[in-house]
């Protein structure tokens, strides 16, 4: 079966702008997170829906944001982007919550 | 309380051998606790994962080892092989929170 997909794989932005990822979970799942990884503060929880409802947020500011469609695919946005936002962001996705979470590969976003 | 304390933050072990990783937690109310494997450029994949109900989940070549008292769990690779080679993060999960806290991380180099 097809896995979690996220596009675009790799995004170069400027300091300011806006930016928009989309994950698309594997069939079925209904559960979607979204985490920052880096390698100054490793894997970061941003937030986490479930049949389009947000669960939980993570510490991250108001400039991060995200949503989840009636088919459960999701995106999430970041604007007024600043140099620290690279990273690569990760989406994961399961049936019903965070245990047997399946992570797609990630978009990689520089912010230059 | 909500802090995963992951340890070594490097291991380098010769083929054929065992690598031993430990994690700590705080927080009591976890109650499920993964270990993801990550190689370069891909998501992490889950690999492993326990529920504070049992001591030891053994699958394959993987062996995790939980200590509820100590608030502590080990990831036991055994006959290491170097495409084992990888970055290890585990996790702790409280299904209130419906959000993973991961640990910073090992990276596994396994010598031939």
């Amino acid at each position: 079966k097809a896995g979690v997909t996220q596009t675009p794989r790799y995004l170069i932005k400027t300091r300011g702008q806006q930016v928009t990822l989309s994950c698309s979970p594997i069939s079925g799942h209904r559960s979607v997170s979204w985490y920052q990884q880096t390698p100054g503060q490793g894997l970061q929880f941003l937030f986490e829906y479930f049949s389009e409802t947000q669960r939980n947020k993570g510490n991250f500011p108001g400039r991060f944001s995200g949503r989840q469609f009636s088919n459960s695919r999701s995106e999430m946005n970041v604007s007024t982007l600043e140099l620290g936002d690279s990273a690569l962001y990760l989406c994961a996705s399961s049936l019903t919550g965070p245990d047997g979470y399946t992570f797609g590969s990630g978009t990689r976003l520089t912010v230059v | 309380q909500q802090q995963v304390k992951q340890s070594p933050q490097s291991l380098i072990v010769q083929k054929g051998g065992i690598s031993i990783i430990n994690c700590a937690y705080e927080n009591t109310a976890f109650d499920y606790f993964p270990w993801y494997q990550q190689f370069p450029g891909k998501g992490p994949a889950l690999l492993i994962a326990i529920r504070p109900d049992v001591s030891e989940k053994k699958e394959g070549r993987f062996t995790i080892s939980f200590n509820k008292s100590a608030k502590q769990f080990s990831l036991h690779i055994m006959d290491s092989q170097p495409g084992d080679s990888a970055t290890y993060f585990c996790a702790s999960l409280s299904g209130g929170y419906n959000k993973l806290i991961f640990g910073a991380g090992t990276r596994l180099a396994v010598h031939p």
